[in-house]
Parts: C-alpha cells; structure tokens; sequence
C-alpha cells in the first residue's frame, strides 16, 4: 500500500517564501507529483519528479528525496492567488500509472 | 487547448436514483480515472480504465459502477444514489509519456 502525509494547512505572508512537506512510504516508486487546486475548480499540474534533487519552475520549486521518502514544494514571492490547496500525488512501481494522492495542504496567503 | 471535459458541473438527485456521470476527453489518452473528492479525505480513486472496454476497481468501487465504449468518453454510474455519495467527482485522464494527469472541473454531487 502507500502511505503519503501532508500538513492539512499552513498560512503565510505575501511576498513571503512557503515549503509545503510530503513524505511517503510506497512499495516502489514511479514519481511523484505536486497539483494545485483552487476552490471548487479542478486540480491543475505543477510539477512531476523522478530524480532526487531540486527542479526550479518559476516562482515554484520542487524536491526529492527518494532515500528519505520526502519531497516538498516551494513557493517564492508569495501571491494572494497562491491560496489554494496543494496536492502531493505519488507514483507507485509496477509499472502502474495510477497515483495516489495525500490529503492536500491547504495554504492561505493573507496581506 | 487539451481538455477534459464532465457533463455536468452540478446535480441534485434523491436517493435511490440512478445517476450517469459523463466524461469525454480530447487527448487520445488510453488511460482515464474517476476519483471523488470529500473535504479531510483528499482525492480517492474509485474506478479507472486503461483501454476501450477495460475497467478497473480503485480503493472505493462500493456503489458504483463504469462505461468505456469508446476511447474518448468514461462515464461513472451510480446505480442507486444513496446520501453518502453526495461528494464532488473528478474525472481525469493521464498522458503516459509525462505522467501527467489532465482533471475535468469536476461533478458536485448532491443526494437528497
């Protein structure tokens, strides 16, 4: 089975810097994945990553560590639109593409 | 502009009813997926299908039931509505040579 955790919710400032943290235990891995969700609007692709280390993309950045089983994602430069939930998905082995998703972090940028 | 798209953003049922979900996308992806989403639970698989008349259970299958008869369209049934199934449905289908999964808006689902 697989086992993903997140922080339900976490707050910050605009124009601050945020690291939303996923750790997983999976029987294998195929990658792992960051969405981001408005309010009732559908999940939208952030980022997917395979290899341990840092992938820059913007104002978002995201991390691996396959040995420790944990990524996180980071967002600089804060924005009021940044106040959405963020979704870490991962990706188990077998050749199965079907990722199961943690709970969500639900971030909320306030002036 | 790659899309998915669900036939309908909001419906309100009563209990007992039966209940079709469509989902039509415009990708050619062989693979799609219904999930539901309920507030603390997170997104949870209930079917997927990975070609034309293929199906698989997901963690929830309980009460519900999927149609793939042709490649681009994955419907979700509910074949008797009952209250706990008032939830929001996503349909998603998943580009394998990224790995991304591209979401439709999403059903909210109402059972009275």
């Amino acid at each position: 089975g697989q086992n993903i955790d997140q922080p339900t919710e976490m707050t910050a400032t605009e124009g601050a810097i945020v690291q939303i943290n996923c750790t997983y235990q999976t029987s294998g891995f195929n990658g792992l994945f960051w969405y981001q969700q408005h309010a009732g609007e559908a999940p939208t692709f952030l980022s997917y990553n395979v290899l341990d280390g840092l992938e820059e993309k913007g104002r978002f950045s995201s991390f691996l560590s396959r040995s420790k089983g944990y990524s996180y994602l980071l967002l600089k430069e804060l924005q009021m639109k940044d106040s959405a939930s963020y979704l870490c998905a991962v990706r188990g082995a077998g050749g199965s593409y079907i990722p199961t998703f943690g709970r969500g972090t639900s971030l909320i940028v306030h002036p | 502009d790659v899309k998915v798209t669900q036939s309908s953003r909001y419906l309100v049922k009563r209990t007992g009813e039966k209940v079709f979900l469509e989902c039509v996308q415009d990708m050619d992806h062989e693979n799609m997926f219904w999930y539901r989403q309920d507030p603390g639970l997170g997104l949870r698989l209930i079917y997927f299908s990975y070609d034309v008349k293929m199906k698989e259970k997901g963690d929830i299958p309980e009460g519900y039931s999927v149609s793939r008869e042709k490649k681009e369209r994955f419907s979700l049934i509910l074949e008797s509505a009952s209250t706990n199934q008032t939830s929001m449905y996503l349909c998603a289908s998943l580009s394998v040579n990224t790995g991304e999964l591209f979401f439709g808006e999403g059903s909210r689902l109402t059972v009275l």
